[in-house]
């Protein structure tokens, strides 16, 4: 079936190093995409998001790029800081339009 | 401002006791109202949605079910638990379906 999927369960990264995490799509018709951060015992909380009639979005620290030739979606953070680590998910609008698909999550873990 | 609020935050329950978890959200009007079940290390699955007052959409089989009596209400049920229905379980909301969900901080289900 059409999922939401990540290439990486964890990634480690040094403070003040840049992180980048991937996410891959399989659903063509999808034209909605968000990335969420989770800490541990909390809700998800929304970082940034992309339509599919844009490549690039950038917020404070973080770029998100959307490449729909091969289904694949990035999130970028410059200079990690050790607040950053948590859990981060990718999320595909669905072809109801009313919810959304969550991929596995990617675990960060910032070192000193 | 809007602002979503769950509760209880923990709750331990025996198996075949009923469940009733509350949702609502403030500051906003007839939003989109998701539940979602995460397990230890995992996704977010989706298991019910509501677009309008009692109109319920629900994503997987189970013992749970789904009520929204008001506008900005959403109400988990259940009339007896399951060993498998332990997890964390998060509320949220949306403007419209290919808009940011917004999360509560969730409730921690564990079942004895």
């Amino acid at each position: 079936g059409e999922s939401v999927g990540l290439h990486l369960p964890t990634l480690s990264v040094q403070e003040g190093d840049n992180s980048i995490i991937n996410c891959a799509y399989s659903n063509s018709a999808s034209d909605y995409f968000i990335w969420y951060k989770q800490e541990s015992g909390k809700g998800p909380q929304f970082i940034i998001d992309i339509r599919s009639n844009m490549d690039k979005r950038q917020g404070q620290r973080v770029t998100v790029l959307l490449n729909k030739t091969v289904k694949h979606l990035s999130l970028q953070i410059a200079a990690t800081q050790p607040g950053d680590s948590a859990v981060y998910f990718c999320a595909e609008n669905r072809d109801s339009g009313y919810a959304l698909n969550f991929g596995k999550g990617t675990s960060l873990l910032v070192t000193p | 401002s809007q602002t979503i609020h769950q509760w209880p935050a923990t709750l331990v329950q025996p198996v075949g006791s009923p469940l009733s978890l509350e949702c609502t959200v403030e500051g906003t009007s007839n939003p989109n109202l998701y539940w979602y079940r995460q397990a230890a290390g995992r996704g977010l699955q989706l298991l019910f949605y509501s677009v309008g007052i009692g109109q319920i959409s629900s994503e997987v089989p189970q013992n749970l079910s789904a009520s929204r009596p008001q506008d900005r209400q959403f109400i988990l049920s259940s009339k007896k638990l399951l060993l498998s229905d332990s997890g964390f379980y998060l509320c949220a909301w949306s403007v419209t379906g290919d808009q940011p969900q917004h999360f509560g901080d969730g409730t921690r289900l564990s079942i004895l």
